[in-house]
């Protein structure tokens, strides 16, 4: 079983749309949750990362953290043609270099 | 503006050559990762390295080996390429810290043929 799993997608909204993305997790040490997102051709950039059950908010983006479920939410309001990318989720221990990542969602918003 | 640079985007060798992918930030960071991202499978950890001249195995060493001569430079090598090492290959650094961010860098296609 992999320590962090996300549906891969791919998915397709119309403008306007919400979008949910979501990971689970196995490892119960992991203490810090970040998504990434990632545009075709280009390296992964932090989007959002939270260490702490429950939600936070930046502009139309909303991460969600349930840790007695192991899951992770990303929410995107109002979605944009320029939201269309491959979010990834990514998740790491109170103490360790490693990030481990989701495989990533494709997503894609038609105008 | 922090930045991670690959020297190349795209790069195409021959099997059984040995190949060298290199990575450099300019943030003075401690970590540095090489990354594979492949369909389906996400970005796996080959190796990364927490100092200069150390190195620690990711999920996937096999056939790769890396460098660290100078902080600001980590490099990856594939020994003897083969086909199956086809990929997009993304090299990553982060500050020392309990959480701090990873920024990556435009990643290297390469291609073996």
């Amino acid at each position: 079983q992999k320590e962090v799993e996300q549906d891969p997608g791919p998915l397709s909204v119309p403008e306007g749309a919400i979008v949910s993305l979501n990971c689970t997790y196995s490892n119960s040490a992991f203490q810090y949750f970040m998504w990434y997102r990632q545009y075709s051709r280009k390296g992964p950039e932090l989007l959002m990362y939270t260490y702490s059950s429950g939600n936070k908010e930046d502009g139309r983006f909303t991460a969600q953290v349930d840790k007695s479920s192991k899951y992770i939410s990303l929410f995107i309001r109002d979605s944009q043609p320029s939201d269309s990318a491959t979010y990834l989720c990514a998740m790491n221990m109170y103490t360790g270099n490693q990030f481990y990542f989701g495989t990533g969602t494709s997503l894609t918003v038609i105008p | 503006d922090v930045k991670v640079t690959q020297s190349s985007r795209y790069l195409v060798k021959r099997t059984g050559e040995k190949v060298f992918l290199e990575c450099v930030q300019d943030m003075d960071h401690e970590n540095m990762f090489w990354y594979r991202q492949d369909p389906g499978l996400g970005l796996r950890l080959i190796y990364f390295s927490y100092d200069v001249k150390m190195k620690e195995k990711g999920d996937i060493p096999e056939g790769y080996s890396v460098s660290r001569e100078k902080k600001e430079r980590f490099s990856l090598i594939l020994e003897s390429a083969s086909t199956n090492q086809t990929s997009m290959y993304l090299c990553a650094s982060r500050d020392r810290g309990q959480f701090t961010e990873a920024f990556f860098g435009q990643g290297t296609r390469l291609t073996v043929v």
